[in-house]
């Protein structure tokens, strides 16, 4: 049981290039989530999925995009990279219920040079 | 919208002292509380909820409706503690809506 794992662990872009982050959960969980942590500023939620095939915007979707094609799996994509989007990314997982516990990946650390 | 407030981006304490890691927040509705935890390099994990009433790592927090608050308490900080603390409330069916976190240092 691997839990919630990320690809990749780092990554270096250059401005307006574009990437896919992946993120896999093995636990059947309904919602995932996608966050970016940055300093002073905490965890903000980029973009969230409440089931496969449904995508829903958080506070801060813009220069991403994302996609739930298969329950387990939940993708991150910048289609134009810029340094603003140079971050700390997690996905997380959980069953459903607002409140039931959330469990995140280890994190992708990503540079927009 | 549900509001947390960490008011303390950094906390620094002496091995052996208590810890106190504030969190408020704004819920018209009966809140349900976690704190999650991040130790450095690892990825975010529940340190508690308020609802199952229990301590982890000698932490405990008392949701206080009165004054709005959920703050993490432990009587004798070690030096294992140091890490970066978010208050977490549930939102309805949105998403958790994370505090911006605190980061505790503890000084041997």
């Amino acid at each position: 049981n691997a839990g919630v794992t990320q690809t990749p662990k780092f990554r270096v872009l250059k401005t307006g290039q574009s990437m896919t982050l992946l993120c896999a959960q093995d636990m059947n969980h309904e919602y995932m989530y996608w966050y970016r942590q940055d300093p002073g500023m905490g965890l903000r939620l980029i973009h969230y999925s409440v089931g496969e095939g449904t995508t829903a915007k958080g506070e801060v979707p813009d220069g991403y995009n994302v996609s739930r094609l298969k329950k387990q799996n939940f993708l991150l994509g910048l289609e134009s990279a810029a340094p603003s989007q140079t971050s700390v990314y997690f996905c997380a997982s959980n069953k459903g219920l607002a409140s039931n516990e959330q469990y995140f990946g280890p994190g992708t650390r990503l540079t927009v040079t | 919208a549900q509001r947390v407030t960490q008011p303390e981006k950094l906390l620094s304490v002496f091995k052996g002292a208590p810890v106190e890691l504030k969190c408020n927040y704004s819920y018209s509705g009966s809140p349900e509380l976690f704190w999650y935890v991040q130790y450095s390099r690892q990825r975010l994990q529940l340190l508690l909820r308020h609802i199952s009433r229990e301590s982890i790592k000698g932490f405990t927090a008392d949701l206080n409706k009165g004054e709005t608050s959920f703050h993490l308490k432990k009587p004798f900080a070690q030096e294992e503690d140091s890490a970066m603390y978010y208050c977490a409330p549930p939102s309805g069916n949105t998403p958790l809506v994370f505090g911006k976190g605190t980061r505790l240092s503890v000084i041997a």
